[in-house]
């Protein structure tokens, strides 16, 4: 199995700030990287595929970058509904797996 | 629009088998280029991916549920479903089904929570 491990697991930002999220994967996964974003209670949403492509949408802050191995997710300036978990996901091979995920929190 | 709707009992007792049906609306279950997927998440922890089946039937499972799932395509009631048995405590999560198009999953049901217990 390809293993998909996030950095960090949390992270404390305030509104405004710029926010990066890597996620690794353990062999290549080429450009078939996801990003999505979860909140309390709701199934997660598509943010980013194909490692930079941004879902229609979703504003344009959110964007992604990376291949083969390594990729970012980055949010330009923060806004209070951004405040969320966001896994990657590897779409590569199965078993698709995801990242553990990254709690973003209020500072 | 395309709606997902997970249904299935939300108690299951241990060792035996839980089922549960996605109800696809909004477009057709047959159309080529997608795969209907299960994908669940224990409470307060990552998403896990389950398995996944192509309109024709072909079918993908997770290696790690060690031969205790299949999912199916009932075409005509535009629905899918997923079964798994012999269930332990480890098993309760909700369960996400969702449609995996171009490599990523666009639509997601709601999610149904499935605990296993006596």
């Amino acid at each position: 199995d390809i293993q998909l491990t996030q950095s960090p697991s949390s992270l404390s930002a305030s509104i405004g700030d710029r926010v990066t999220i890597t996620c690794r994967a353990s062999q290549s996964v080429r450009f078939y990287l996801n990003w999505y974003q979860q909140k309390p209670g709701k199934a997660p949403k598509v943010l980013i595929y194909g490692a930079s492509s941004l879902q229609g949408g979703v504003p344009s802050r959110f964007s992604g970058s990376g291949s083969e191995t390594d990729f970012t997710l980055v949010i330009s300036s923060l806004q209070p509904e951004d405040f969320a978990t966001y896994y990657c996901q590897q779409s590569f091979t199965v078993p698709y797996t995801f990242g553990q995920g990254t709690n973003l929190e209020i500072k | 629009q395309l709606q997902l709707e997970e249904s299935g009992p939300g108690l299951v007792k241990p060792s035996e088998t839980l089922s549960l049906t996605c109800i696809v609306s909004g477009d057709s279950i047959n159309f080529n280029s997608y795969y209907w997927d299960w994908i669940r998440q224990p409470p307060g922890k990552g998403l896990e991916w389950i398995a996944s089946i192509y309109h024709n039937g072909r079918t993908h499972y997770s290696p790690s549920l060690g031969g205790r799932v299949t999912t199916s395509v009932e075409a005509s009631r535009n629905q899918f479903s997923l079964r798994l048995t012999s269930v332990t405590a480890a098993d309760t999560a909700v369960y996400y089904c969702a449609r995996h198009r171009e490599h990523y999953y666009g639509q997601w049901g709601q999610g149904t929570l499935v605990t296993v217990s006596p």
